[in-house]
């Protein structure tokens, strides 16, 4: 079974500019998360939806953040205008049911604003 | 804000050793898991473990829970190379409205040296 993908693996962007991160999750899961993760921070959850809704944004830091899950194959995570602590890289996770269960994470795309 | 903190922050040993990591916590919790993150990767499920129960096993990997210190370890006996990764702890939580999610400590860097 194909596990969550997460395109691009890496972006490198000026300062100003729209970053756009996607996400794939596993068939069947009902639940997605966009989490962050920084030396400095750790591992943040920013926003998790539920059957494609958003439940949980409190995460995101910022209006510059948003994100959007159109059907239950895909998501998306926008950074608009990117900002260069904005660098760091972000995960996409997706778990069955409950969103305390087991998550499945994709490898993450590495995001360098310069 | 983080919930499980893991200690040591880094642990070094030699192949065949075992290896302890420890996960503290605030707030009262349903279950308590734990991941693995290989360099560049993104977090794989090892194993979860429920507040009713305060031992499990799975293969080379031994965690216990104690809810009233609030805490938990991972073993991981006879060490390997391969075993070389970050190791966090999350647990359940409560998000808006109630939902669930999880929260990750900042993790325990350990490396395996043959």
């Amino acid at each position: 079974d194909a596990g969550v993908i997460q395109s691009p693996r890496h972006e490198v962007t000026e300062m100003g500019q729209e970053v756009t991160l996607r996400c794939k999750p596993i068939s069947g899961h009902d639940y997605l998360f966009w989490y962050r993760q920084t030396m400095m921070r750790g591992l943040e959850l920013l926003i998790y939806f539920n059957n494609n809704v958003p439940i949980d944004d409190s995460g995101m830091p910022e209006d510059r953040f948003s994100a959007k899950m159109p059907n239950a194959s895909f998501s998306t995570l926008k950074i608009q205008p990117s900002e260069p602590r904005d660098s760091a890289v972000y995960f996409c996770a997706s778990s069955q049911h409950r969103g305390n269960q087991p998550q499945h994470f994709g490898d993450g795309t590495r995001l360098s604003i310069l | 804000s983080q919930q499980g903190e893991e200690d040591p922050q880094a642990l070094s040993i030699q192949e065949g050793e075992n290896a302890t990591m420890n996960c503290s916590y605030k707030t009262s919790i349903n279950n308590l898991q734990w991941y693995r993150q290989n360099s560049g990767r993104g977090l794989v499920h090892l194993i979860l473990i429920r507040s009713n129960e305060r031992e499990k096993h799975s293969g080379r990997l031994r965690v216990t829970l104690d809810t009233s210190k609030k805490s938990s370890s991972l073993l991981i006996t006879a060490s390997r190379a391969a075993d070389t990764a970050s190791y966090f702890c999350a647990t359940d939580a409560r998000g808006r409205g109630g939902s669930e999610k999880l929260v990750f400590g900042k993790g325990t860097k350990l490396t395996v040296n043959p």
